[in-house]
Formats: C-alpha cells, sequence, structure tokens
C-alpha cells in the first residue's frame, strides 16, 4: 500500500492566491515526521517545511504552511500569495519513528503547480 | 550551507554500458541515498548507507549496485544499462536518521540510455 498519497497530478493558481496541495500519509508508528520539498524545473529539490507527528501546533514558515490534521492523517501544503516562481513539483515525504528503526525518507509522487499571473 | 554534488548532469549511454554516478557531500554526514524520478512515480528509493561500507537495499534495488568506501562519497553503479534505467537519479545526505531529520538532496543526473 502507498505509504504516501498525493491525488492532486496538476494543479493552476492565479498568481496572488492561496493554493492548498493534498498529501495523505498511512502508518502504524506513533512517532513520524511529514515533509514538503519543492522542485523546480532545475531539478533540485528544496526542503520547505515539516510537521512531527507530536507537534501540536501546525508548522510555519514564510508563505507556507502546513495543515495537519492527525485523526485523517492528511498533511496538506497551503502556499499563501502564490507567486510565479512556485511553479514547481512539490512532493510530500514521510519518515517513520522508532517503531520502524528509522527509515528514508518515503515519497508521494507529486503535484505540479502552475501559477498563472 | 549543505553541498551534495553529483558527478553529472547529464548522461547519454548505449544499452549494456557500465555507468558510475557519483555523489559527494561535504557535511560529515552519516547517511546517504540514491532515488531515482520518474514521471508519475515520484522518488523510489534504490538503496541507502548508514555508515560506511554499509549499504541496504531500498525499494528497487534490481539491477543497481552501490559502494560507500569513504564517507563523505555514495556511488552508484549501472553494471550493464538497460532502456528502463532511462531516469533522473537524485543523490540525498543526511547526518542521521531521526525522525525530524532533513535530507538534502543534490541537482540530480538525468541519464538516457539508448
Amino acid at each position: 500500500a502507498q505509504k504516501i498519497t498525493q491525488t492532486q497530478p496538476g494543479m493552476f493558481v492565479q498568481e496572488k492566491e492561496a493554493v492548498t496541495l493534498d498529501c495523505t500519509y498511512d502508518t502504524s508508528d506513533q512517532s513520524y515526521g511529514l515533509f514538503w520539498y519543492k522542485q523546480p524545473s532545475s531539478g533540485e529539490m528544496i526542503f520547505l517545511i515539516y510537521q512531527g507527528s507530536y507537534d501540536e501546533q501546525n508548522a510555519t514558515e514564510g508563505r507556507y504552511s502546513l495543515n495537519f490534521q492527525k485523526a485523517r492523517k492528511s498533511a496538506n501544503l497551503v502556499i499563501s500569495a502564490s507567486q510565479l516562481g512556485d511553479s514547481a513539483m512539490y512532493f510530500c515525504a514521510m519518515r517513520e519513528g522508532l517503531a520502524s528503526g528509522n527509515t528514508p525518507l518515503v515519497f508521494g509522487k507529486g503535484t505540479r503547480l502552475s501559477v498563472i499571473a | 550551507d549543505v553541498k551534495v554534488t553529483q558527478s553529472s548532469r547529464y548522461l547519454v549511454k548505449r544499452t549494456g554500458e557500465k555507468v558510475f554516478l557519483e555523489c559527494v557531500q561535504d557535511m560529515d554526514h552519516e547517511n546517504m541515498f540514491w532515488y531515482r524520478q520518474d514521471p508519475g512515480l515520484g522518488l523510489r528509493l534504490i538503496y541507502f548507507s548508514y555508515d560506511v561500507k554499509m549499504k541496504e537495499k531500498g525499494d528497487i534495488p534490481e539491477g543497481y549496485s552501490v559502494s560507500r568506501e569513504k564517507k563523505e562519497r555514495f556511488s552508484l553503479i549501472l553494471e550493464s544499462t538497460s532502456t528502463n534505467q532511462t531516469s533522473m537519479y537524485l543523490c540525498a545526505s543526511s547526518l542521521f536518521l531521526r525522525v525530524q531529520e532533513t535530507q538534502y538532496f543534490g541537482p540530480g543526473t538525468r541519464l538516457l540510455v539508448l
């Protein structure tokens, strides 16, 4: 079974609008971490934001915030005030915790975001 | 800043050739990883290493091998390339395998096998 599911292969958003990229995950561990990465057309993977399973508040980093709903096992990325430079692939990833002996990141299939002027 | 470098950005090889992809990190990280990225499939883990001379298979190790003789260097070896190995290869490193540890990525190598 997929551990990370990103159901939106592609999305469009108007410049200056907010956009939500969906991510659901599957784990039986109590301790885990959720990550979002951005991949521009140049190919490098840029770390955006992290949410721990025990964190009580949603993570925020500048224009990025993570809408963490633990009961629903979702970790959606919200980008506020979209800019043309936000056009990229976005990947959700998870690392499971102690019960699995700590593991490398597992990635979803990604969402391609296009920001329209 | 953490820097992860990969030996080539683009490679073109013929079927059956041997390919070495090298990855070097400059932050004394314990862990290094090789992923391949294909459209619609995301990133899939090929191998990772948590120490010098140690390696663990990922989700898709078939057709690949790795070498980690020095802490800073992790090589991916394709012994006899096939067209289905045409892909983007991404190397990453991290200090620990703690839950909150970020993985830092290199710029990627786009391999085309003809």
